[in-house]
C-alpha cells in the first residue's frame, strides 16, 4: 500500500496569511502513460464529510475559491491556502487514487492564530 | 447537483452484520464509480472498496477482503455496504463517495453525510 504521511500535523495561520500543507507518498504518484499525478486534497470541517478541494495535483474543483491551490509532482505535494479566511479551519487530508487501496495522510488541523 | 443520502445510525452487536445504504439524487447513477470509506474514532480516512455500477465491478480493500460486500440497485440509484462479523473496532462513521467518473482511479465527490455505526457487546 502506498503511504501518504503529511506534515505538520497542526497549524495556526494568522487571518489574511498563507498556509502550506505537505504530503508525501512513499512511491511515485505519477503516471508514465498520462504524465497526471494521481493526488487529491480535501478539506474536512466538523460535524460534516470530507469536501474534494483539489485533484490531479494541481486542479481545484468547482466551486473551490481561488486561494486553494496544490503543486507538486511523483512523491512530493503541497497544499497552499494564499490568504486564509476564517471558514478555512478544518482538517485536510491528502489522497492518492494512483493504486487500490487508496490511502489518505493522517490530516493536518488548521486554526487561526 | 447531485447527492448522496446515506442511511442513519446503527447499534449493532459484536459478531453481527450492518448494511449502509447511499442513494444518489440528482444525477445520472450509473455513470459514476462509487466508494466506501470509513473514520474510526482518533482515526484517519480508510479506504474500504467500491463499486462501478455499470459494470457490476468491484474492488476492497485487503484489510476487509472477506468481511464487506458493496452492492448497487440502479433501479434506486442506491449502493450498499455490508460489512459482517463486526467487531468493537469496526465503531465508526462509514462514507459513501462518488468517483469522478466510471473508472477506479480518479478523485472523490460528493461524500454523503456520513453513516454511524456503533458496535458493542
Amino acid at each position: 500500500d502506498i503511504v501518504m504521511t503529511q506534515s505538520p500535523d497542526s497549524l495556526a495561520v494568522s487571518l489574511g496569511q498563507r498556509a502550506t500543507i505537505t504530503c508525501k507518498s512513499s512511491q511515485s504518484v505519477l503516471s508514465s502513460s498520462n504524465s497526471k499525478n494521481y493526488l487529491a486534497w480535501y478539506q474536512r470541517k466538523p460535524g460534516h464529510p470530507p469536501n474534494l478541494l483539489i485533484y490531479w495535483a494541481s486542479t481545484r474543483e468547482s466551486g473551490v475559491p481561488d486561494r486553494f491551490s496544490g503543486s507538486g509532482s511523483g512523491t512530493d505535494f503541497t497544499l497552499t491556502i494564499s490568504s486564509l479566511q476564517a471558514e478555512d479551519v478544518a482538517v485536510y487530508y491528502c489522497q492518492q487514487y494512483y493504486s487500490t487501496p487508496y490511502t489518505f495522510g493522517q490530516g493536518t488541523k488548521l486554526e487561526i492564530k | 447537483q447531485v447527492q448522496l443520502v446515506q442511511s442513519g445510525a446503527e447499534v449493532k452487536k459484536t459478531g453481527s452484520s450492518v448494511k449502509v445504504s447511499c442513494r444518489a439524487s440528482g444525477g445520472t447513477f450509473t455513470n459514476y464509480a462509487f466508494s466506501w470509506v470509513r473514520q474510526a474514532p482518533g482515526q484517519g480516512l480508510e479506504w474500504m472498496g467500491g463499486i462501478i455500477p455499470i459494470f457490476s465491478t468491484t474492488k476492497y480493500s485487503q484489510k476487509f477482503q472477506g468481511r464487506v460486500t458493496i452492492t448497487a440497485d440502479e433501479s434506486t440509484s442506491t449502493v450498499y455496504m455490508e460489512l459482517s462479523r463486526l467487531r468493537s473496532d469496526d465503531t465508526a462513521v462509514y462514507y459513501c463517495a462518488r468517483i469522478h467518473s466510471s473508472i477506479w482511479y480518479e478523485a472523490m465527490s460528493p461524500w454523503g453525510q456520513g453513516s454511524l455505526v456503533i458496535v458493542s457487546s
